[in-house]
């Protein structure tokens, strides 16, 4: 599709565990985001992906959570040990630069559950 | 602390009603950006303003940006239920290149 894709959709997993949740940005695309949302709440900024430099990690709430994007395409968010309080909504977007009003363009979300 | 304060948190109105939902920062912002969220969505890009003292109407919806580029208002006339949803404000500083979000505000337009 032409829109940003995120897989899966849902994730159930059991606390301790290590999960990766995938982006697929938008083709041509340089810029890429990953948000936290919890419910009912606005965007917390974790990551940030421009180009070839390297990326902002300011946003990452501790060492459990990594990113990668490979290619300057697709990018996975990896939370490792995972605990209640990581249950929320990881939404990525793409945009085409950061440039001046660049459009943010968003996924539908990963619902991340830990029982 | 938020880089973009949202007021109110949520806001409750009569279709037919008017609302304001207001967005403030002591940062200076190059342009500021409203999207809505519906429940189970991502956020979708309403309207970007670039000049302070901008202001943009899209139908019923009208924004503005403050003149010193720090805040910003979102005005709808005449609410529908269709209106109903989480909006947000997000930007980027100045002195910064990545998109920051506000906490949101939540509206709900009653039938």
């Amino acid at each position: 599709g032409a829109g940003v894709s995120q897989s899966p959709s849902n994730k159930v997993t059991e606390k301790g565990k290590d999960v990766e949740l995938r982006c697929d940005p938008i083709s041509g695309h340089t810029a890429l985001y990953w948000y936290r949302q919890s419910l009912g709440q606005g965007l917390e900024f974790l990551i940030y992906f421009q180009g070839n430099s390297a990326p902002d990690k300011s946003g990452l709430p501790s060492d459990r959570f990594s990113a990668e994007r490979t290619g300057g395409s697709v990018s996975t968010l990896t939370i490792q040990r995972t605990q209640q309080e990581d249950s929320a909504v990881y939404l990525c977007a793409s945009s085409l630069g950061a440039g001046l009003g660049t459009e943010a363009f968003f996924g539908q979300g990963t619902r991340l559950t830990v029982v | 602390t938020q880089l973009l304060e949202q007021s109110p948190q949520f806001l409750s109105i009569q279709e037919g009603e008017n609302l304001t939902v207001y967005c403030n920062s002591s940062s200076v912002f190059s342009s500021l950006q409203w999207y809505r969220q519906e429940p189970g969505e991502g956020p979708v890009l309403l309207v970007t303003v670039v000049t302070g003292g901008e202001v943009k109407k899209l139908k019923r919806l009208t924004f503005q940006f403050g003149d010193a580029r720090k805040d910003s208002s979102l005005h709808i006339t005449a609410a529908q239920p269709g209106d109903t949803g989480l909006y947000l404000c997000a930007g980027i500083p100045s002195n910064d290149y990545k998109l920051s979000f506000g906490a949101g505000t939540t509206v709900t337009v009653r039938a």
